[in-house]
């Protein structure tokens, strides 16, 4: 299995607080993403990165943002937690994008997150 | 823009039958094809992948054929079991440079013993 952990794995906050999410890799991979699954969508992209401090926005990143300082770990932050982000929240990283097996994705367990 | 669409869910199968979970995608250019599997609190791993027409994934006994001509990438399986029972993705990667995935809603299977 790939090295991938997020933190926390559950969380309950209330509207208009902030949240931050953490997935950290063990893997030395070069990009990561952020997508929050739903019913009915699938997974979404919110955001993704492709190197240390370069990052950019997915389909779905209004009220979001997110940091990259260091290799190893992908910072998700709802500045100001609202109910429609209410969600389950996945990490994933590749070694790269390019075909010849390095773009597959590998997932991290995923952060339950209920905005109340 | 790219898109995947699945078959609805869920299906309910008996133990031992065959599997069908039908796949047809948008997209331009050459797209890789993926189906991930999600077991009940857990995240996704990645059960098979194609990445160029008539290329055949499988794993686990599941097989599934990219077919450029029908722009689908049907997942089958033989003989299924409850251990089985899970959330089916299936997921392209397009021609862009960033690696995003473009999943679909997911099919959720049902295995009775």
């Amino acid at each position: 299995d790939a090295g991938i952990t997020q933190s926390p794995r559950h969380k309950v906050t209330e509207t208009g607080t902030p949240v931050t999410l953490r997935c950290h890799q063990t893997e030395n991979h070069r990009y990561m993403y952020w997508y929050r699954q739903d019913p009915g969508h699938g997974l979404r992209l919110i955001h993704y990165s492709y190197g240390v401090k370069d990052t950019d926005k997915g389909e779905v990143s209004d009220g979001y943002s997110v940091s990259r300082s260091k290799t190893e770990d992908f910072l998700l932050t709802l500045e100001s937690a609202t109910s429609s982000q209410t969600s389950v929240y996945f990490c994933a990283i590749s070694e790269s994008t390019r075909l010849a097996g390095g773009e597959t994705q590998y997932f991290g367990p995923g952060t339950r997150l209920l905005v109340l | 823009g790219d898109s995947v669409t699945q078959m609805e869910g869920p299906v309910t199968l008996s133990e031992e039958a065959f599997l069908t979970i039908n796949c047809t995608y948008t997209a331009t250019g050459y797209p890789s094809l993926f189906w991930y599997v999600q077991y009940p609190g857990e995240g996704l791993q990645l059960l098979l992948k194609a990445t160029k027409a008539d290329d055949k994934g499988s794993n686990k006994g599941f097989e599934a054929t990219y077919r450029k001509e029908t722009t689908s990438f049907h997942l089958e399986k033989g003989s299924v079991q409850v251990s089985d029972s899970a959330v089916y993705f299936c997921a392209l990667k397009g021609s862009s440079n960033t690696g995003k995935l473009i999943f679909g809603q997911g099919t959720t299977l049902q295995v009775k013993p």
